[in-house]
């Protein structure tokens, strides 16, 4: 089953303009990863927060993350065409690291 | 460095067909994993390897096995094909320490 539940499936956007993209997700969790994966290819770290975390910031990276309401939210600041791409979350549980992805936001920047 | 890489790329299968899928990673990590990634969906864990010679199932393992001899490969077989398997298969790794993971390209599997 899917832990994570990503909002919207797909968004189309304007360079320079600004992408959020959700994530809802069902336990407790440790951290919650987003990864981004171009067509065709593996996916890629993005960036981690923690469960004791409320906002990360990572270049042009804003990642949110509410644990009373399970959510996060991807926040990409002056988009480039070079950021279309599927971006998915990731939650962790177990002993090994476990990942359970989300569904995945489908993400295009038109130039 | 190579980081995590996977062999075939491609591969046709008919069904009851068996193959292996292969995994390496050059980056000493402990913790390994396989995937697979059905259209329009997330990536679901198939099976996982916490150190050498140990694997463990994810949410996913009926119609596969695993071996995980070397530190640096990790196997994923499919004994007898089914056209259910047909997807797309990433082999990821990961310190124990460190949340990140690595994946490989990807091997686009096509049962018919």
């Amino acid at each position: 089953s899917q832990q994570g539940e990503e909002d919207p499936q797909a968004l189309s956007i304007q360079e320079g303009e600004n992408a959020t993209m959700n994530c809802s997700y069902k336990t407790s969790i440790n951290n919650l990863q987003w990864y981004r994966q171009n067509s065709g290819r593996g996916l890629v770290h993005l960036i981690l927060i923690r469960s004791n975390e409320r906002e990360k910031h990572s270049g042009r990276l804003r990642v949110t993350l509410d644990t009373s309401k399970k959510s996060s939210s991807l926040l990409i600041t002056a988009s480039r065409a070079a950021d279309t791409a599927s971006y998915f979350c990731a939650t962790d549980s177990g002993s090994a690291r476990q990942l359970t992805f989300g569904s995945g936001t489908q993400l295009t920047v038109l130039p | 460095n190579a980081g995590v890489t996977q062999t075939p790329k491609f591969r046709v299968l008919k069904t009851g067909q068996s193959m292996t899928l292969l995994c390496a990673q050059d980056m000493n990590h402990e913790y390994m994993y396989w995937y697979r990634q059905d259209p329009g969906m997330g990536l679901r864990l198939i099976h996982y390897s916490v150190g050498e010679g140990t694997t463990a199932k994810g949410e996913v393992p009926d119609g596969y096995n695993v071996s995980r001899l070397k530190k640096q490969n990790f196997l994923l077989g499919l004994e007898s094909a089914a056209p259910s398997q047909t997807s797309v298969y990433f082999c990821a790794s990961s310190y124990p320490a460190n949340y990140e993971q690595y994946f490989g390209p990807g091997t686009r599997l096509t049962v018919t």
